[in-house]
């Protein structure tokens, strides 16, 4: 079955940098988008950004230009989520998802699990 | 701050139904199709509308979507208690690119 994987739990201090793994099974990888989608706790949804990865063509979101990055490795179907100069809003579970891109619509499935990023001194 | 709007919370007795609203712009819903999502308490979301009203394999038809103009609709129908989760409605919005903008979120609650 199609399934997003991600890596575990991570703690880092204000300033660090984290990057969550996120494998996938069940499909062929470069054949649809990785995308990165965050939630604080209690909050809503925050999409961060895309990457294709059969060319490795990424998009982000303007809050987080220049702080994040989105890369793959093709031979082991696994996307990553790099956000660098982290600060304790940051702090929140991250989910990598399946996009389907279609002619003015996009979709998310499946989810990965999520991962939960604490950021605290 | 998300760009749709959706009530925060909406209730029904099981087997009623409720209706959830996403509320935006030309900008997003206007020009473009819209997803819909569940999340159970402590799980991921999980995809239930795509391309405004269809459904994923899997997906009971108890659940609806529909599209007018620059708002997008949800119908639960035949409640359950197992509906009880929060909601999202999502699109793109070309007022900055790239930018897939989520709505606020709405609780549903089975009285």
């Amino acid at each position: 079955q199609v399934q997003l994987v991600q890596s575990g739990a991570e703690v880092k201090k204000p300033g660090a940098s984290v990057k969550v793994s996120c494998k996938a099974s069940g499909y062929t990888f470069t054949s649809y988008d990785i995308n990165w989608v965050r939630q604080a706790t209690g909050q809503g949804l925050e999409w961060m950004g895309w990457m294709n990865p059969n060319s490795g063509n990424t998009g982000y979101a303007q809050k987080f230009q220049g702080r994040v990055t989105i890369t793959r490795n093709t031979s082991i179907s696994t996307a990553y989520m790099e956000l660098s100069s982290l600060r304790s809003e940051d702090t929140a579970v991250y989910y990598c998802a399946r996009g389907y891109r279609r002619v003015r619509s996009y979709w998310f499935d499946p989810w990965g699990q999520g991962t939960l990023v604490t950021v605290s001194s | 701050q998300s760009v749709l709007t959706q009530p925060p919370s909406v209730s029904a007795a099981p087997g009623q139904k409720v209706t959830i609203s996403c509320s935006g712009s030309s900008s997003n819903i206007g020009n473009n199709y819209v997803s819909w999502y569940q999340q159970l308490p402590g799980t991921a979301p999980k995809l239930l509308i795509y391309d405004n009203n269809k459904r994923p394999s899997g997906i009971p038809d108890r659940f609806s979507g529909s599209k007018s103009g620059t708002s997008a609709t949800l119908g639960i129908t035949g409640l359950q208690t197992g509906d009880e989760a929060d909601y999202y409605c999502g699109t793109w919005d070309s007022s900055l690119s790239p930018n897939y903008v989520f709505g606020t979120g709405t609780k549903v609650t089975v009285l």
